[in-house]
Formats: structure tokens, C-alpha cells, sequence
């Protein structure tokens, strides 16, 4: 089967660093995706990793670990924009095509 | 702004009834895809389709249906309405449909079934 492990709630002060980890269970592994929601919107695309080690887009930081089959993003100076919902994701194979299957998402309250 | 525009974006309606969701993908997007987010289950994917044709198909029901137009805008249509339906409803759109880590997400229908 297929699985995607990452904690439901964090929370974390204002200009700190925080990091969400995701554990996956697949088949057929591509890469890590991390989307982040704010209540109510549409999931943004942040990161995709598709080899080992750390991929650095400003505050936003996304590892991956193919052989521990786990990776993680790292917020820095948060913000309180950040608060929002993150999901990691990993592609599927589905029929003649791929998708995405979505972890159940970490919570981030970033608090003054 | 992602550029994948989503019509209506809340739809209420009753037990029974049926329903039509509309996304436009991005200019020069191929691909399509078709999520399901409610409180519970999280982001699930539907349904995927690539220039008109279906590619993947994820936990959708039997009583839901999607296609993809020539002109690549798909819709989704819901029929036989119960409760458990009422979710928010997401479409994607990305370039290929061997590269769907990167995708770009319309603003969503909320579907409210009373």
C-alpha cells in the first residue's frame, strides 16, 4: 500500500525556524511534493524533491532522504503569513497515468 | 493567481440532485486533474485527464463523471447528491501528464448538499 505520515498540528513563534516532517510508504518512488493551503484557499505549489538532499527557495527549505524514505520542510523566520496547512505528496501510477496522493496535511500556527 | 479558473465557486443545492463543476486549466496546460477536499479525508484525488483523455483515476464514485473538452477545459459532474458529498472541490492543471508533482490548483468549488 501507499502512505504519507506527517504530524497534524505544529506551532511556532514568530521569526522562529520550524520543520514538518513527512514518512512515505510507496512504490515506485519519483519525489516529494509540498503544497501549502491557507483556510479556505487553493494548495500552492512549494517544492519538489526528486534526489536526496536539501532544495533552498528562500525562507522555505524542502529535504528529502530516499533511503529513510523521508523528507521534511524547513520554515525560517516565520512569519505569521506562514500559518496555513502543508502537505507533502508523492506521485501515484494510476491506470496509463500518474497523480498525486496527498498526505493529511500539518497545521503551522505561527504566533506572535 | 495560478491561472486555472473553477466555476461556481459555492454551489448549494439538494439530496438527489445534479451538478456541474467547470475548471479552466492554464494556458498550455495538457493536463487536468480533479480533488475532493473534506474536513476528514484531506485532499483525494479524483481523476485525472491529458488533452482530452482520461489518464488516472483515483477514489471517485460511480455516480461522478468527468471529461475533457477539445478546447481543454473539463468538467465534473456529481449526480444522485448525497450529504457526504459537500466538500470543497479543486481542479489542477499541469503541463505534462508525466509530471503531475507540480501542479497548479484552480480556486475550488464549495459544494454544500442540504
Amino acid at each position: 500500500g501507499q502512505s504519507l505520515e506527517q504530524p497534524s498540528e505544529v506551532t511556532a513563534v514568530e521569526g522562529a525556524i520550524v520543520q514538518i516532517n513527512c514518512t512515505y510508504q510507496t512504490s515506485g518512488f519519483y519525489g516529494l511534493s509540498w503544497y501549502q493551503q491557507h483556510d479556505g484557499g487553493a494548495p500552492t505549489f512549494l517544492s519538489y524533491n526528486a534526489l536526496d538532499g536539501l532544495e533552498e527557495t528562500g525562507r522555505f527549505s524542502s529535504f528529502l532522504s530516499r533511503s529513510d524514505s523521508y523528507g521534511y520542510l524547513l520554515l525560517q523566520e516565520l512569519q505569521m503569513k506562514d500559518s496555513a496547512s502543508y502537505f507533502c505528496a508523492v506521485r501515484v501510477h494510476s491506470n496509463s497515468g500518474y497523480a498525486l496522493n496527498f498526505g493529511k496535511g500539518t497545521s503551522l500556527l505561527v504566533t506572535p | 493567481d495560478s491561472g486555472v479558473t473553477q466555476t461556481p465557486k459555492h454551489l448549494i443545492t439538494a439530496t438527489g440532485q445534479r451538478v456541474t463543476l467547470r475548471c479552466s486549466p492554464r494556458s498550455g496546460d495538457l493536463s487536468v486533474y480533479w480533488y475532493q477536499q473534506s474536513l476528514d479525508q484531506g485532499l483525494q484525488f479524483l481523476i485525472h485527464y491529458y488533452n482530452g483523455e482520461e489518464r488516472a483515476k483515483g477514489n471517485i464514485l460511480e455516480r461522478f463523471s468527468a471529461q475533457q473538452f477539445p478546447d481543454l477545459h473539463s468538467e465534473l459532474n456529481l449526480s444522485s447528491l448525497e450529504l457526504g458529498d459537500s466538500a470543497l472541490y479543486f481542479c489542477a492543471s499541469s503541463v505534462e501528464a508525466g509530471s503531475p508533482d507540480t501542479q497548479y490548483f484552480g480556486p475550488g468549488t464549495r459544494l454544500t448538499v442540504l
